[in-house]
């Protein structure tokens, strides 16, 4: 079964700090996706990235970035710099290559970013 | 260039009513997935189809939830008989043939059941 684990419930942060937001998968399937989502208090949900299980380089768009580790099963978020804007739940999830592509969410991290 | 559209955004039905929910794909997205939030939850697998079919209703419960994506129009979630429990947020999501690629979610319609 797949499985994705976001521990931190809540984070809070004071504007300028970097903040980082775990994630820890469970998936038997080789081939698999792993995604992070953004849902801010307006409630739609806002793509940040998909990453293919077989490329681990770290990515790094402005603010965020990402680091893929297969080794101890995590793709964590790191967001520099935050800003008030950036409050948000943030969700990560996990899709294997079985046929078709069903999302396993997390339970998110709520991220509040203070002035 | 619309993305995923569902409508209403606001649906409020009194317990027993039916609620439709209803989602238009991306435009040449052939597949269809549904997925429930419920309060201060993550996001579920409800069901996904391609059109006329339903390919796994895994997620769906078993009684009084039903979704269809016909040749023509939009995919359509049913819910018969709504219970308070009932109310979330439904998203809707569309994907080309390759599934993955394009994968694109809808701003959701919030059921409220008073």
């Amino acid at each position: 079964a797949q499985k994705v684990t976001q521990a931190q419930t809540e984070i809070s942060v004071v504007e300028k700090e970097d903040v980082t937001l775990d994630c820890v998968y469970e998936t038997r399937d080789t081939t698999y996706y792993l995604f992070w989502y953004k849902q801010p208090p307006s409630g739609e949900l806002v793509f940040l990235i998909r990453r293919n299980s077989f490329d681990e380089q770290n990515e790094i768009s402005g603010r965020y970035s990402w680091n893929f580790q297969k080794s101890t099963s995590s793709f964590n978020f790191t967001i520099t710099a935050s800003q008030v804007v950036d409050s948000a739940v943030y969700f990560c999830a996990l899709s294997g290559n079985t046929g078709f592509q069903k999302l396993v969410f997390g339970t998110g991290t709520r991220l509040l970013v203070s002035p | 260039n619309a993305g995923v559209m569902q409508n209403p955004r606001h649906l409020v039905r009194r317990r027993g009513q039916e609620a439709r929910l209803r989602c238009s794909p991306v435009k040449g997205h052939s597949h269809v997935y549904w997925y429930r939030q419920l309060p201060e939850e993550g996001l579920k697998f409800m069901v996904y189809l391609q059109k006329e079919n339903i390919i796994d209703e895994s997620g769906m419960p078993k009684e009084r939830f039903s979704a269809e994506f016909p040749k023509e129009g939009p995919s359509i979630l049913r819910i018969q008989q709504v219970v308070r429990g009932d109310s979330a947020a439904y998203f809707c999501a569309s994907s080309p043939p390759d599934r993955v690629v394009g994968y694109t979610f809808g701003s959701g319609t919030r059921l409220t059941v008073v």
